[in-house]
């Protein structure tokens, strides 16, 4: 079985700083995916990024970057240069590779406040 | 861009009446699914479906069932609605083997049910 564990219920930062968002995972699938989404107030999820299990490279993907650890289980997401518009909730979510189900595992989710 | 439409962003139903949320996404996706999403419990899901007239149970499928009669749509019903079920329900989709795709969300529906 895939778990997700997202420890921070909540997250404060100054605009223009940069945050990290923990996100730590166990599964025993050799190949898997891992995802992090945007929750704005409004609702919907919004796709930010994505590490593969075999991936060598950290993913980036414009002020977002993935600090993918595997030996540690741990796939954190760095937001740069805060924006008020990142307040929002962040899900971190996992998913098996070939061979595996179709369902993806969703941690509970960090909300992040970001003060001007 | 990928496109998931919801039916409806609010609703307000009454205990007993039979209820369809409604999904439509424009790109050919072969996964879809519904998610019951409460603060504090994240995102549940309640049924997906890998191909037309293919559905599998989540982990909360009791009170809900689901159609797929044509790719692109994605129906969630609730039998006879309870007032247990007012959530948020969000449809999803995604291309393919749902390791390597990330999944693409419709705006939600928050269900209210008197």
């Amino acid at each position: 079985a895939q778990k997700i564990t997202q420890t921070q219920p909540g997250m404060f930062v100054q605009e223009k700083e940069a945050v990290t968002l923990d996100c730590t995972y166990d599964t025993s699938d050799p190949s898997y995916g891992l995802f992090w989404y945007k929750q704005p107030s409004s609702g919907e999820m919004i796709f930010l990024i994505y590490q593969g299990s075999y991936d060598q490279q950290n993913a980036t993907e414009g002020r977002y970057s993935l600090n993918f650890q595997k030996a540690r289980k741990s796939a954190n997401l760095v937001i740069s240069a805060s924006q008020l518009g990142d307040s929002a909730m962040y899900f971190c979510a996992m998913s098996p590779g070939p061979g595996g189900s179709y369902i993806p595992t969703f941690g509970r989710g960090t909300s992040l406040i970001v003060h001007p | 861009d990928v496109k998931v439409t919801q039916s409806s962003r609010y609703l307000v139903k009454r205990t007993g009446e039979k209820v369809f949320l409604e999904c439509v996404q424009d790109m050919d996706h072969e996964n879809m699914f519904w998610y019951r999403q409460d603060p504090g419990l994240g995102l549940r899901l309640i049924y997906f479906s890998y191909d037309v007239k293919m559905k599998e149970k989540g982990d909360i499928p009791e009170g809900y069932s689901v159609s797929r009669e044509k790719k692109e749509r994605f129906s969630l019903i609730l039998e006879s609605a309870s007032t247990n079920q007012t959530s948020m329900y969000l449809c999803a989709s995604s291309e393919g083997q749902a390791g390597y795709q990330p999944q693409h969300f419709g705006d939600g529906t928050r269900l209210s049910i008197l």
